[in-house]
């Protein structure tokens, strides 16, 4: 299994471009989620989806868009890039409904927007 | 007052020694702990979950406090390949969703 799967790796947008963040989980796992790291900030939910067709704002929604395309694919839209959105992105999902089931993690996106 | 707080170190601490970490919480209702171990630019892997009467795994020890509202990760005869940070996360169940929050993690550097 190749588990949490993110595309791409590194990507250098400039202010005002568009891209979007695929992620992808062959583990059959309900949720999925967002989030960014920045130095010293640790990790900041950005948005998650707790089932397929459900989607919802995490702590830093703002300037992003999400689409749970399927079980497998949650990915993350930046529709007008800004420098303030140069950071790392992390995806993760997480399986069944036993609150201590833990979360899986992707390889990251790093992203900088010039 | 930020959900979850850690102290961001880095704690400096030779080979062999023991080294412990606090990550204390706000919200009452939390209702699962965990640690991760992330490297330098490499995604957050699990280390342990936390468990009410304490659990340990190895070098490793978790303890969980709920009337303090703090979770700690002991780590004993320390090596050079801990050198990481130390990320605490707290999950909060809220309309059938898990909600996790995390810690700005701990530096543990381990030298020599």
């Amino acid at each position: 299994n190749a588990g949490v799967t993110q595309t791409p790796k590194f990507q250098v947008l400039k202010t005002g471009q568009s891209m979007t963040l695929q992620c992808a989980q062959d583990m059959n796992h309900n949720s999925m989620y967002w989030y960014r790291q920045d130095p010293g900030m640790g990790l900041r939910l950005i948005y998650y989806s707790a089932s397929e067709g459900t989607t919802d704002k995490g702590e830093v929604p703002n300037g992003y868009n999400v689409s749970r395309l399927n079980k497998r694919e949650f990915s993350l839209r930046l529709e007008s890039a800004a420098p303030s959105q140069t950071s790392v992105y992390f995806c993760a999902s997480r399986g069944g409904r036993d609150i201590v089931n833990t979360q899986y993690f992707g390889p990251g996106t790093r992203l900088t927007v010039l | 007052r930020k959900e979850v707080e850690q102290d961001p170190g880095p704690f400096n601490v030779p080979e062999g020694a023991t080294v412990a970490f606090n990550c204390t919480y706000s919200n009452s209702a939390s209702q699962s702990f965990f640690w991760y171990r992330q490297d330098c630019r490499k995604e957050p892997k699990l280390l342990m979950s936390v468990y009410s009467s304490g659990n340990e795994d190895g070098r490793f020890t978790a303890q969980l406090n709920r009337a303090s509202q703090y979770i700690s990760l002991l780590i004993r005869d320390s090596k050079l390949s801990d050198s990481a940070t130390y990320l605490c996360v707290v999950i909060l169940a809220s309309g059938g969703s898990y909600i996790p929050t995390f810690g700005r993690g701990t530096s543990l550097i381990v030298h020599p």
